[in-house]
């Protein structure tokens, strides 16, 4: 059964650091990874999708990377900004792409000014 | 594109009543997704849709729990009776399997409040 973990459950930081979330998963066949932001009462934003055969993706100031040999993906977040605060959730689809997502937890990330 | 849509945003029930929950899909999206969020068990994938057929139904907790695609554009999750555990942010998703490699994007959610 696939399970996903997200470490560390909350991160503070000042503005401007550049930061690394941890995702892993138990089951390397895995179709695709995708990371999600929540704003709290709000619903989740897609960040980045990585397929499977990919390593990494990049979308302004996010970079997530994928290494499914070990089970474990990172995003990345240049110059963090008090706008980044939020829960952050990375979730996969199994290899028979079912569709179904199996979420981690989240990092909240708090960024303070 | 309005994305997708639920109602209500925010539900109060006495235990025991009927909840209906509602989702509409992001026009042309082929599968439809509803998840439960609660702070113990995080997101949790309850039931999914492809092309209004239900495909997966293994995280629904209880017989009491139902749902129904009748179209491509609307979707239902109704809980009857309701019960406090049952309180949660119960979110709606869809994607396209033609697109980018089954990208979902969620809705805003429907806050339960079961008292």
């Amino acid at each position: 059964k696939q399970e996903v973990t997200q470490i560390p459950a909350a991160l503070s930081v000042p503005e401007g650091e550049n930061l690394v979330l941890n995702c892993s998963f138990t089951d390397s066949a895995i179709y695709n990874l995708q990371w999600f932001r929540q704003d709290p009462g709000k619903g989740l934003t897609s960040l980045l999708l990585i397929q499977s055969s990919q390593r990494e993706q990049t979308s302004g100031r996010l970079n997530a990377s994928l290494d499914k040999s070990s089970g474990r993906s990172t995003l990345y977040i240049a110059a963090s900004q008090p706008g980044d605060s939020a829960t952050y959730l990375c979730a996969v689809v199994g290899s028979g792409n079912t569709g179904k997502l199996i979420f981690g937890q989240g990092t909240t990330l708090q960024v303070k000014p | 594109d309005a994305g997708v849509i639920q109602s209500p945003r925010h539900e109060v029930t006495e235990m025991g009543q009927e909840v209906t929950l509602r989702c509409k899909p992001i026009s042309g999206h082929d599968y439809l997704f509803w998840y439960r969020q609660t702070m113990m068990r995080g997101l949790e994938l309850l039931i999914y849709f492809n092309n209004n057929v239900p495909i997966d139904d293994s995280g629904m907790p209880e017989d009491r729990f139902s749902a129904k695609m009748p179209n491509a554009s609307f979707s239902t999750l109704k809980i009857q009776p309701s019960e406090p555990r049952d309180s949660a942010v119960y979110f709606c998703a869809s994607s396209r399997a033609a697109s980018s490699y089954n990208e979902q994007f969620f809705g805003p959610g429907t806050r339960l409040t079961v008292l």
